[in-house]
């Protein structure tokens, strides 16, 4: 199987950035998401990254160097609703696999 | 447009019991997922369906769940015997194709827990 690895926890105060990195095994790679999750909601979308570069969406951009298997999760201007898991998944084929998720606390 | 829908919402068992859980895709999506995921970890595949065929199964303990998606719309998961270790939310995503706008959709999950 996939081995997707991302830190278990980060910590970091509003307002700031912070960068969540994740690291992929790159057999049969067709692109990457970063899902968000709050605490007994299911995941939603974020962002899906083919090519390598840079993707901004608002506060989120995400990044993606497939020769590296690597990808990053940037969020700027924190705030305190962006407290949450942040799961990094591998698109194979047409499956989704994922890491266990990095557990971002902000604080005021 | 509606989402997945997911019921029921939680259940609690006692461990050998049987459950069922239930997903309704998204309209039109073909690929349907589920996904368990024990608390603090992510969500681990354990079978995906495209219309109303097994894709992959591989990571599904067979001799106690067992999923069917008959018409190739909504699907059911059952877990027979349940034990303790089963406690997790079950996840029921579905997609329509690789659509990077669109993503995995996914449901609110059914949370079980086996006592």
């Amino acid at each position: 199987g996939q081995n997707i690895d991302q830190p278990t926890e980060m910590t970091a105060t509003e307002g700031a950035i912070v960068q969540i990195n994740c690291t992929y095994q790159t057999s049969g790679f067709n692109g990457l998401f970063w899902y968000q999750q709050h605490a007994g909601e299911a995941p939603t979308f974020l962002s899906y990254n083919v090519l390598d570069g840079l993707e901004e969406k608002g506060r989120f951009s995400s990044f993606l160097s497939r020769s590296k298997g690597y990808s990053y999760l940037l969020l700027k201007e924190l705030q305190m609703k962006d407290s949450a898991s942040y799961l990094c998944a591998e698109e194979a084929g047409n499956m989704l696999t994922f890491g266990g998720g990095t557990r971002l606390m902000v604080k005021p | 447009e509606a989402g997945v829908a997911q019921s029921p919402r939680y259940k609690i068992i006692e461990k050998r019991q049987s459950v069922a859980f239930w997903c309704n895709p998204i309209s039109g999506h073909a690929t349907l997922y589920w996904y368990q995921q024990i608390l603090g970890q992510g969500p681990k595949l354990l079978i995906q369906f495209q219309n109303n065929g097994v894709v992959d199964d591989s990571q599904l303990p067979k001799d106690r769940f067992s999923a069917e998606r008959l018409k190739g719309v909504d699907s059911t998961l059952k877990i027979q015997p349940a034990k303790l270790e089963d406690s997790a939310v079950y996840l029921c995503a579905s997609s329509w194709s690789r659509d990077p706008n669109y993503g995995y959709t996914f449901g609110s999950g059914t949370r079980l827990t086996v006592v």
